[in-house]
């Protein structure tokens, strides 16, 4: 079974403080995916990635940057983080070639800047 | 522009009543549709795709291209249905997926 896996389940920073998300996947998935949750507006895609150190913006890329030094993993950074960057996050992944819209998502990290 | 539109943010049913889920799109060639599901304390799902034309947990889905809809149906709602359900689009070779703002669906017994 496709493991997902996100490092923390809540998290809690201050305005201004460099945030590092990690993700893990173990099913050598090549496409990657960071998403954030919130109420009445759905997941929107920060950043995706289809190969190590490849990345694409999402829609909404501003105030974030990923890293993907690894297939496995793919990181998403908050430069200064910022009260509105208060969400929740989820973390994907999925195959190329064989229906890859079958999205695997991790269980999500909860983020409060205060 | 590519959108997924959900206008219901909480669709409440008896048990046993019909349940639809609504979702519109916008998008200018031949979508792929799919809807998603997250069910309480877990991680957010695939349910099904219009492309397999299935049928999961008693839910179908038709994609309409001249309404450009694919609500989400099922003639018999359960208990254990109630979840938020997301409905995507995939723009043709990008392999993302653009979800729209979810639907709660609260089935009561």
């Amino acid at each position: 079974d496709v493991k997902v896996t996100q490092s923390s389940r809540y998290l809690v920073k201050r305005t201004g403080e460099k945030v590092f998300l990690e993700c893990v996947q173990d099913m050598d998935h090549e496409n990657m995916f960071w998403y954030r949750q919130d109420p009445g507006l759905g997941l929107r895609l920060i950043y995706f990635s289809y190969d190590v150190k490849m990345k694409e913006k999402g829609d909404i890329p501003e105030g974030y940057s990923v890293s993907r030094e690894k297939k496995e993993r793919f990181s998403l950074i908050l430069e200064s983080a910022s009260t509105n960057q208060t969400s929740m996050y989820l973390c994907a992944s999925s195959s190329t070639g064989t229906g890859g819209e079958k999205l695997f998502f991790g269980s999500g990290t909860q983020l409060s800047v205060l | 522009a590519q959108r997924v539109t959900q206008p219901e943010k909480l669709l409440s049913v008896f048990k046993g009543a019909p349940v639809e889920l609504k979702c519109n799109y916008s998008y200018s060639g031949s979508p792929e549709l799919f809807w998603y599901v997250q069910y309480s304390r877990q991680r957010l799902q695939l349910l099904l795709r219009h492309i397999s034309r299935e049928s999961i947990k008693g839910f179908t889905a038709d994609l309409n291209k001249g309404e450009t809809s694919f609500h989400l149906k099922k003639p018999f709602a359960q208990e254990e249905d109630s979840a938020m359900y997301y409905c995507a689009l995939s723009p043709r070779n990008t392999g993302k997926l653009i979800f729209g703002q979810g639907t709660t669906l609260q089935v009561k017994p």
